[in-house]
């Protein structure tokens, strides 16, 4: 069975310093990698996604993500942060072949000022 | 629509009421999905469809939970005789066909809360 495992349940930083946000996850078989943001009261959004190809994955509001298939990790970067990146950061696998995702718990990021 | 709309946004409840959420996909995008996301916990898949048929009802918790979707578009999820531990935000998801190419566009979600 596939997991993902996101150890860190918050994560607080400080305005413009970097910050990585950890994902893990055990599959049997391929899979394809992605990252959510969801904004408080609000639905999840699409920040990056790993389907083939590099494994450095650029997406929006400047995170980008690497893959890497020893470690089986997928961490969530961004070099410098700003205050409305405070929200709730989800990473997914999706098996491939199958439609479902599944979703490990979420950090919360909560930049300082 | 632009979006992915879901409505009621929030719903309270009282115990062994029935309750249906509604989920309006973006338009033309044929593959639909239910989530649940609990207090505290990640997101639980709970139903698919491609269409108007669900290949895939096995997340769904209960004989109390059922969904269907008519005319390619619209879904509705209805719990039966509501449980305090059937309080959750119920997301719902579109993509235009069944493919990670494109990631799910999920709606803002309804906060369901069981009294």
């Amino acid at each position: 069975a596939q997991s993902v495992t996101q150890l860190d349940s918050q994560v607080p930083v400080f305005e413009e310093a970097p910050v990585e946000l950890r994902c893990n996850y055990s599959s049997s078989v391929s899979v394809y990698l992605f990252w959510y943001v969801q904004y408080p009261n609000q639905g999840l959004q699409l920040l990056l996604k790993y389907l083939s190809g590099s494994t450095l994955v650029k997406g929006i509001n400047g995170f980008e993500a690497e893959f890497n298939k020893s470690q089986t990790s997928f961490h969530l970067r961004k070099p410098s942060v700003h205050i409305s990146d405070t929200a709730e950061y989800f990473c997914a696998v999706s098996p491939s072949g199958t439609y479902k995702y599944i979703f490990g718990t979420g950090t919360r990021l909560k930049v300082l000022a | 629509g632009a979006g992915v709309s879901q409505s009621p946004s929030n719903k309270v409840t009282e115990k062994g009421k029935d309750v249906e959420l509604r989920c309006d996909p973006i338009s033309g995008h044929t593959a639909l999905y239910w989530y649940r996301q609990s207090l505290g916990q990640g997101l639980e898949f709970l139903i698919y469809f491609q269409g108007n048929s669900a290949p895939d009802k096995s997340g769904l918790p209960s004989d109390r939970f059922s969904a269907e979707r008519t005319g390619g578009s619209v879904s509705t999820l209805t719990i039966q005789r509501t449980q305090q531990e059937d309080s959750a935000v119920y997301l719902c998801a579109s993509t235009p066909i069944v493919s990670p190419n494109y990631g799910y566009t999920f709606g803002s979600g309804t906060r369901l809360t069981v009294v």
